[in-house]
């Protein structure tokens, strides 16, 4: 299967927000509730951010929300911070147990 | 707290094949998740190579991948193995393990990584 859609660059200055959208198609992102967005600092790794489209896991900000309309998936950042500049990375499952990742998207505060 | 820890970096030549380890601990039971595996090429994004189930052996992989890398397991040590064969410059890359927990549709715990270098 192809590798989902996403921006490779966002940026945003401290306190702002921004959103990263990740599209696929019917048979993974619009076609399950099953999307998780992943930050990967240079060098480290993946860290589990949003799950189920929305659902944040324990300890991560709620400047951090997850949302999806059709077979596009996005991830919000809000009052961003140094420390959220990283990669993003969505993934979904895409049926028959398989997983597709996005390309990811570079997000840089300025 | 989970602990997922990988085996170190590996040099390999054209042609061999590398083994990679994935060792958790501390997750409730080998019955509670899956172990995937990742793949990130320099410079380059996130590859979903494929999973395991440490309980039963049941493997899946990803099309790109079937033929040239083996998943295993050995439940007494909740180690995960991944091994690729016939290896080429292409497969120089970081890999990952990450377990996925039983009833959910995301990776949880990370393994470190292990960077294979495949140079002749």
């Amino acid at each position: 299967q192809s590798a989902l859609t996403q921006p490779p660059s966002a940026s945003g200055s401290p306190g702002q927000s921004v959103t990263i959208s990740c599209t696929g198609t019917s048979r993974d992102v619009g076609g399950y509730n099953y999307v998780s967005w992943y930050r990967q600092h240079p060098g480290k790794a993946p860290k589990l951010m949003i799950y189920d489209v929305i659902k944040r896991p324990s300890g991560v900000p709620d400047r951090f929300s997850g949302s999806k309309s059709g077979n596009t998936a996005s991830l919000t950042v809000s009052g961003l911070q140094t420390e959220d500049e990283a990669d993003y990375y969505c993934k979904s499952y895409a049926g028959s147990n398989n997983w597709v990742f996005g390309g990811g998207t570079r997000l840089t505060v300025v | 707290q989970v602990q997922v820890v990988q085996s170190g970096t590996e040099v390999k030549k054209p042609g061999a094949s590398v083994k990679v380890s994935c060792k958790v601990s501390q997750y409730r039971s080998l019955t509670d998740y899956f172990i995937h595996w990742v793949r990130q090429a320099p410079g380059q994004g996130l590859e979903w190579m494929g999973w395991i189930n440490p309980h039963t052996g049941v493997t899946n992989y990803a099309q790109k991948f079937q033929g040239c890398v083996t998943m295993t397991r050995d439940t007494s040590t909740s180690t995960a193995y991944m091994e690729v064969s016939r290896l080429t410059s292409d497969d120089t890359a970081v890999y990952y393990c990450a377990t996925h927990p039983r009833g959910g549709w995301y990776f949880d715990y990370w393994g470190q990584g292990t960077l294979v270098i495949v140079s002749s």
